[in-house]
């Protein structure tokens, strides 16, 4: 079956723009998480959705936020891109949520350039 | 912040050769698992144990969990060039967060 389908695959944006980023999870999957990974920070949990509510939410400012659809696709959203927030973001989908989620199943990510 | 610390940062191996890798954490978990992940692509699964487990295996891959010394240690044996990639530690804990080591860097040299 077809894994978790992350567009767009690379993208630029200047400082002050928005981004939205899509992640299709695995068919079944009802989990979506999303991570952020650099060099100097490595993978940072952004926040987790489940059946379209927010179940878990990482140490991001208000300008990084998300929503899954009832079809379990998942988006996020970064407001007023600072350059920091260059980063590979990643998309993971699960059968299940949190501390039962187990195995996470990733994404190919979103390179984000700011400049 | 993150959870879990690898060591050592890097590694680099004759093809053929072992290669361990720890992890250690700070906090209780409820499990812990091993993920890989080749050249800023995206990170595939490789094994996960449970906090009531002290070791598993699976194929080249062997893993144990040490939860009185808070550490984990990943060995591959009998490396080969497609082990080339960084390999993470992640940790679960009671919150349900997903927290990720820094990742070991192994290089398998032909």
């Amino acid at each position: 079956k077809a894994g978790v389908t992350q567009t767009p695959r690379y993208l630029i944006k200047t400082r002050g723009q928005q981004v939205t980023l899509s992640c299709s999870p695995i068919s079944g999957h009802r989990s979506v998480s999303w991570y952020q990974q650099t060099p100097g920070q490595g993978l940072q949990f952004l926040f987790e959705y489940f059946s379209e509510t927010q179940r878990n939410k990482g140490n991001f400012p208000g300008r990084f936020s998300g929503r899954q659809f009832s079809n379990s696709r998942s988006e996020m959203n970064v407001s007023t891109l600072e350059l920091g927030d260059s980063a590979l973001y990643l998309c993971a989908s699960s059968l299940f949520a949190g501390g039962d989620a187990g195995e996470l199943f990733f994404g190919e990510g979103s390179r984000l350039t700011v400049l | 912040s993150q959870q879990g610390e690898e060591d050592p940062q890097a590694l680099s191996i004759q093809e053929g050769e072992n290669a361990t890798m720890n992890c250690s954490y700070k906090t209780s978990i409820n499990n812990l698992q091993w993920y890989r992940q080749n050249s800023g692509r995206g990170l595939v699964h490789l094994i996960l144990i449970r906090s009531n487990e002290r070791e598993k295996h699976s194929g080249r891959l062997r893993v144990t969990l040490d939860t009185s010394k808070k550490s984990s240690s990943l060995l591959i044996t009998a490396s080969r060039a497609a082990d080339t990639a960084s390999y993470f530690c992640a940790t679960t804990r009671d919150d349900y967060k997903l927290s990720f080591g820094a990742g070991t860097t192994v290089t398998v040299r032909a």
